[in-house]
């Protein structure tokens, strides 16, 4: 069975500032896909970024980016020039490639962007 | 394109009452998933329907839950005898025919809170 885990319930940042998020994970599976979703306080469930396994290029989307580290079994989601619109839970997830396949969800790490 | 829709937002119920939760997928999309998610915590999978189909539900409790997708209408999810417990946010997500991860939307939510 897949796990997600996020070590950092808990982080600030201050407006403008860089923060990196820490995600590891621990599969079998070779081929998969790994996503970053912010719940801002409306519950609803945003996309930010994901990222194929097999592809070694970390994604990037405008600021924000991840570290991808396979060996390591490693995701870490990078916020640049963060702004109080980032102040959010944000979740870790796992897919295997499978078809009919569905999420595994880290616990989340709450992020407020301090002005 | 609405999105995926869920109704109510907001659900009370005397513990061993009833819940019916709602959602209607996106347009064009036959694949629906249902994830509870308790307080603080990330999203769990529950199940996973096609059409009239059940495909996956490992992660539905044994009793009490039952969750429904008929050909017209939108998806059940269906708690007999609410307890305490059952109080959490329940969120919907659909994918198009062919499951491919980027095809997956989530919806709102339904927060159910048992008196």
């Amino acid at each position: 069975a897949q796990t997600v885990t996020q070590s950092q319930p808990e982080m600030s940042v201050q407006e403008a500032e860089t923060v990196t998020l820490s995600c590891t994970y621990d599969t079998s599976e070779n081929n998969y896909y790994l996503f970053w979703y912010k719940q801002p306080p409306s519950r609803q469930m945003i996309l930010v970024i994901r990222q194929e396994a097999y592809k070694q290029q970390n994604a990037t989307e405008n600021r924000f980016s991840v570290n991808f580290q396979k060996a390591a079994k490693s995701f870490s989601l990078k916020i640049s020039d963060s702004q109080l619109g980032d102040t959010a839970m944000y979740f870790c997830a796992f897919m295997t490639a499978n078809y009919g396949q569905n999420f595994v969800f880290g616990p989340g790490t709450r992020l407020s962007v301090l002005p | 394109n609405a999105g995926v829709m869920q109704n109510p937002r907001h659900l009370v119920r005397r513990r061993g009452q009833e819940a019916r939760l709602r959602c209607s997928p996106m347009k064009g999309h036959s694949h629906v998933y249902w994830y509870r998610q308790l307080p603080e915590e990330g999203l769990k999978f529950m199940v996973y329907l096609q059409k009239e189909n059940i495909i996956d539900e490992s992660g539905m409790p044994k009793e009490r839950f039952s969750a429904e997708f008929p050909k017209e209408g939108p998806s059940i999810l269906r708690i007999q005898q609410v307890v305490r417990g059952d109080s959490a946010a329940y969120f919907c997500a659909s994918s198009p025919p062919v499951a491919e991860y980027y095809g997956y939307t989530f919806g709102s939510g339904t927060r159910l809170t048992v008196v």
